[in-house]
């Protein structure tokens, strides 16, 4: 069956600007999260949506990131004003929704920032 | 805070030989612990995972860990490597209290493996 899904693979924006990088769960996930991950570095957690609502937000790093999932489903992650330091790949996972259950993992999106 | 420690950045091993990635943990009670594997271009792909029970936990691949909650502890190992296995090994910790549903990784081992 499909996976997690994530466009564009690829983002080159320069300083300043505005990026939306979008995410597509596993079918009937109600879970979906963000992770960042720089190089040399594990997935560091962004935020955490269980149905249309973000549960936990604790891991955004500051106002120019800002998560939402609409219906349920689709997540958009939006960064305003980017910032060299945002250069990483952005990891999306869904999953089922409980505590024990698997997170499935996209491809990522690797935006750099000029 | 939950933290986790993979204290070897790189590891080389022959193809056929034996493998262990450790592993390090540090959380108030029993977490959740999962291995995920990344290989270039992909994405992460959970090997095995530990929730209760039986302490040596079997994954795909030919892959196992074992939890040693005296020693915040949960190593990966293979009994013979595959050229194919060369990728980067994750190690994460799950909150299983509250409504905390994020993982915190470790920072990843890298494994090579020699022809």
């Amino acid at each position: 069956g499909a996976g997690v899904s994530q466009t564009p693979s690829n983002k080159v924006t320069e300083k300043g600007k505005y990026v939306e990088l979008r995410c597509d769960p596993i079918s009937g996930h109600t879970a979906l999260y963000w992770y960042r991950q720089s190089l040399g570095q594990g997935p560091e957690f962004l935020i955490y949506f269980q149905g249309t609502g973000a549960a936990d937000d604790s891991g955004l790093p500051n106002d120019r990131f800002f998560a939402v999932r609409p219906e349920g489903s689709v997540s958009t992650l939006k960064i305003q004003r980017t910032e060299r330091g945002d250069s990483a790949v952005y990891l999306c996972a869904s999953s089922l929704g409980g505590a024990n259950n698997e997170q499935f993992f996209g491809p990522g999106t690797r935006l750099t920032v000029l | 805070a939950q933290s986790v420690t993979q204290p070897d950045i790189h590891i080389t091993v022959s193809e056929g030989a034996s493998l262990e990635l450790r592993c390090n943990y540090s959380y108030g009670a029993t977490p959740y612990l999962f291995w995920y594997v990344q290989s270039p271009g992909q994405g992460l792909q959970l090997l095995l995972k530990y929730f209760s029970g039986d302490t040596l936990v079997q994954g795909i691949k030919g892959f196992e860990a074992e939890f040693k909650r005296s020693q915040s502890s949960f190593n990966l190992r293979k009994p013979s490597v595959h050229w194919s296995d060369a990728a980067e090994y994750f190690c994460a910790v799950g909150d299983r209290s509250g409504s905390a549903r994020q993982l915190t990784f470790g920072s990843g081992t890298q494994l090579t493996v020699l022809p």
